[in-house]
């Protein structure tokens, strides 16, 4: 079964970091590009970063850059959100996803894992 | 980076059919054949309805169909069944970034 699962949500101070991850599994990861996605309580969907295949390319929303940063490890199947400067309005459950960036749409989507920015 | 425009509610009768439209700009909806839609039950994650303006992923029903002109996509959803009521998000892709449509409420009466 493909699948993914996130974790590494929680609750943290504003101006605190906090290391998301997401496990992927029944599907090749290292040939598929990712994405980030996250929705804000009672709001919509905001794209948040994407990262290629081999790393190669990677692209930030602008509410994110320079504060996130994503990585993979392709040995491991795993997808990575490292979240620093954290503010209020960074509160959201945080969606993986796997991502054409363009083609074939964000196909495959994880639970989701919250995320609490407050002092 | 600013969010592309859907009507915040549509709805319909079961069995009628409902069109959702998503509204962006040449750089992003009008400027690629990348446009996604993606439906949302309350507490569960998003899931892919169609992909590349129009075309259906496996297991999708036939009722969902896309299309676009110019710089507007839009959603139908004929047919409309109870399981339909959710919310719905178009996506575009959009050079370095990609964007999400604001949502819209589907209300099956």
């Amino acid at each position: 079964e493909v699948q993914l699962v996130e974790s590494g949500g929680g609750l943290v101070q504003p101006g605190g970091s906090l290391r998301l991850s997401c496990a992927a599994s029944g599907f090749t990861f290292s040939y598929f590009s990712m994405t980030w996605v996250r929705q804000a309580p009672g709001k919509g969907l905001e794209w948040v970063a994407y990262i290629s295949s081999t790393t190669g390319t990677i692209y930030y929303a602008d509410s994110v850059k320079g504060r996130f940063t994503i990585s993979r490890d392709n040995a491991k199947n795993s997808l990575y959100l490292q979240m620093n400067s954290l503010r209020a309005e960074d509160t959201a459950i945080y969606y993986c996803a796997r991502d054409g960036f363009g083609a074939y749409g964000m196909d495959v989507w994880g639970q989701g894992t919250t995320v609490t920015v407050s002092s | 980076q600013s969010a592309l425009t859907q009507p915040p509610s549509a709805s319909g009768s079961p069995g009628q059919s409902v069109t959702i439209s998503c509204t962006g700009t040449s750089s992003d909806v009008g400027g690629y054949n990348y446009v996604s839609w993606y439906q949302q039950h309350p507490g569960k994650a998003p899931k892919l309805m169609i992909y590349e303006v129009s075309k259906r992923p496996s297991g999708v029903p036939d009722r969902f169909s896309g299309s676009r002109s110019g710089n507007t996509a839009s959603l139908t959803v004929s047919g409309l069944q109870a399981e339909d009521e959710a919310d719905y998000y178009c996506s575009s892709y959009a050079g370095s970034t990609n964007l999400f449509g604001t949502g819209t409420k589907v209300t099956v009466l």
